[in-house]
């Protein structure tokens, strides 16, 4: 089971605003970066947001990234339906030694 | 273009093993750290184990301790997972990831297209 909590689904019509929490520990969001994956349907993960809130070359500025204390929360902003997707988020735990992910938000554009 | 590239993947009897290569192309291998992840089917992602570029310091999930074997060959530009003691329960798709670093498990910002494993009698 994942030590990183994130609710199963989220959806927004086009053009909304919709935020997804990751809830973790002091062993892994509390003491380390946060990352945020997108996965289309089919496809490999892509990496969103590094580093609690950079993003990559070529990832709209649509998407955000922030954390506070043990928890990270990613936003999409202008929600589109080409948003719809699995979305991921991970960190090191300390504790365990391993990278975790968390246990991925279906987004579903109505 | 940067690239990965899976394969080994297949149909495997429980007790089994199994070796995937991940054949990198497009920028410097040795330079950066390597993971795999995987997804069983209608599942989420579960990092798997990680390696870092020059190949000194391993990192594994408790799941495949003791079971999965992670190289490199730098020379190669190949990654690799030996897996041994198949369970039906590591039945997935195995993804290599380039990490943005060279050491332990960081962001992963290539992927390949994933390999499936299927460990079934």
């Amino acid at each position: 089971q994942s030590v990183l909590t994130q609710p199963p689904s989220a959806s927004g019509t086009p053009g909304q605003r919709v935020t997804i929490s990751c809830s973790g520990s002091s062993s892994n969001i509390g003491s380390n970066y946060v990352f945020w994956y997108q996965q289309l349907p089919g496809t490999a993960p892509k990496l969103l947001i590094d580093r609690n809130n950079q993003r990559p070359s070529g990832v709209p500025d649509r998407f955000s990234g922030s954390k506070s204390g043990t928890s990270a929360s990613l936003a999409i902003s202008g929600l589109r339906s080409e948003d719809e997707a699995d979305y991921y988020c991970a960190a090191w735990d300390d504790s365990l030694s391993r990278y975790v992910f968390g246990t991925g938000t279906k987004v579903t554009v109505l | 273009e940067v690239q990965l590239l899976e394969s080994g993947g297949g149909l495997v009897q429980p007790g089994g093993s199994l070796r995937l290569s991940c054949t990198a192309s497009g920028f410097t291998f040795n330079s950066y750290g390597m993971s795999w992840v995987r997804q069983a089917p209608g599942k989420g992602l579960e990092w798997v184990s990680g390696i870092s570029g020059s190949g000194g310091s391993t990192y594994y999930a408790d799941s495949v301790k003791g079971r999965f074997t992670i190289s490199r060959d730098n020379s190669k530009n190949t990654l690799y997972l030996q897996m041994n003691s198949l369970r039906a329960e590591d039945t997935a798709v195995y993804y290599c990831a380039k990490d943005v670093g060279s050491g332990m498990p960081d962001a992963f910002d290539v992927w390949g297209q994933g390999t499936m494993v299927t460990v079934s009698s």
